[in-house]
Formats: C-alpha cells, sequence, structure tokens
C-alpha cells in the first residue's frame, strides 16, 4: 500500500525557516518523480513544487521560486521542502503527492507563518 | 500560466441524481506527446484529496463507475451518474500539461 507521511510543520515567525519532510512506503521511491501541493486554510489547492525522480529537475511555482527548495534522498525514501524567507501568505496544509498528476497524497502537515 | 475556470462553484444535488462539473482551460491541454493531463480530484471534508480520472477520461483504481471524464482541448466536464452521500466534498480539475501544474478553484457538492 502507498503510503506518505508528512512532518515538519509548525508555527514559524515571519522571515524563518521551515523543513518538511515526506516519507514515503509501499512502492519504489526512486522511480517516481514527486510532488508538493498546499491549501491555505478555508481556500482551493495549489501546486507549489516538483522534482524528478533522479533530483534532475525540478520546478516551482513562481510564488515560492528562490525560497523554496524541493530535494531528496532515494536512499532514504524521504521528499523534503526546505522554505526559506516564510511570508504569512506560505500558511497552508502541505501534501507531499507522488508523481505528477498526483496520483496519492499524504494526510498535510500544517505551517503557520505568524508572529 | 495556464488558467483553470470550473463551473459552478457550488452544487446542489439531490441524493440519487446525476451531476456535472465543467473544467475550461485559458488554453489546449494537448501535450506534444498526444495526451491531455487533465486530472480531476475530490476532497471530503477533512481529508486530502483524492485522484479520481487523469489523462481526462481514465478512472483511478478503486473509484466507483458512477463517476467518468470526458472532454477534449479546453472544455473537460466530470460527471456522477447518481449521486450519494459519500460524494460530497470540493471537487478540483488540475492540469499538468503546462509548467506550472493549475488547478481550478473548486466545485463544493452538497446534499440538497
Amino acid at each position: 500500500e502507498v503510503q506518505l507521511v508528512e512532518s515538519g510543520g509548525g508555527l514559524v515567525q515571519p522571515g524563518g525557516s521551515l523543513r518538511l519532510s515526506c516519507a514515503a512506503s509501499g512502492f519504489t521511491f526512486s522511480s517516481y518523480s514527486m510532488s508538493w501541493v498546499r491549501q491555505a486554510p478555508g481556500k482551493g489547492l495549489e501546486w507549489v513544487a516538483y522534482i524528478k525522480q533522479d533530483g534532475s529537475e525540478n520546478y516551482y511555482v513562481d510564488s515560492v521560486k528562490g525560497r523554496f527548495t524541493i530535494s531528496r534522498d532515494n536512499a532514504k525514501n524521504s521528499l523534503y521542502l526546505q522554505m526559506n524567507s516564510l511570508r504569512a501568505e506560505d500558511t497552508a496544509v502541505y501534501f507531499c503527492a507522488r508523481y505528477r498528476q498526483l496520483d496519492y497524497w499524504g494526510q498535510g502537515t500544517l505551517v503557520t507563518v505568524s508572529s | 500560466d495556464v488558467v483553470m475556470t470550473q463551473s459552478p462553484l457550488s452544487l446542489p444535488v439531490t441524493l440519487g441524481q446525476p451531476a456535472s462539473i465543467s473544467c475550461r482551460s485559458s488554453q489546449s491541454l494537448v501535450h506534444s506527446d498526444g495526451n491531455s493531463y487533465l486530472n480531476w480530484f475530490q476532497q471530503r471534508p477533512g481529508q486530502s484529496p483524492r485522484r479520481l480520472i487523469y489523462k481526462v477520461s481514465n478512472r483511478d483504481s478503486g473509484v466507483p463507475d458512477r463517476f467518468s471524464g470526458s472532454g477534449s482541448g479546453t472544455d473537460f466536464t466530470l460527471k456522477i451518474s447518481r449521486v450519494e452521500a459519500e460524494d460530497v466534498g470540493v471537487y478540483y480539475c488540475m492540469q499538468s500539461t503546462h509548467w506550472p501544474n493549475t488547478f481550478g478553484q473548486g466545485t463544493k457538492l452538497e446534499i440538497k
């Protein structure tokens, strides 16, 4: 069974940093691209970032370019999102999802950016 | 970026009746490989999203056959043949033909 479990969310001040993790199991992690998607409270879904299977290609939504970095460790079956220079508008539940077409999703981790 | 526009945004439906959600894209979703990467997701209250349909009309494993997707080019539709109570939630279309992936605003389905 495919499982994706996010962690690392929490309360952070504006301008601060946070690193999210996503632990994958139930499939060959190194064979799949991965994505991060976020959902602000009471709002819709926004795709955030993508990484190819071997980490050789990344894509980001414009609003996070230069601030967020997606990475992966295939030996640890883990996906990461390093978030720097956080803003109030980054407050959201962050989901990791498999593949560009998002066929499986985790349960999400809440990031709150507030002073 | 490709803008995805869903309608309606609110959809009250009587149990057992059909429902239909429209999704229009600001440009064609036909990829250079010939596929159209239009996906549909369901998000039940308090849950993570779940993919229902991929590449316009392909149902994911475990998705009831009352859900169907259709369309081409810039115009797509998700249909539920007979709405059940468990179908309550928000439905999103998403294109993954062009970078960045973009979602529609979401359609909230409720039981009348």
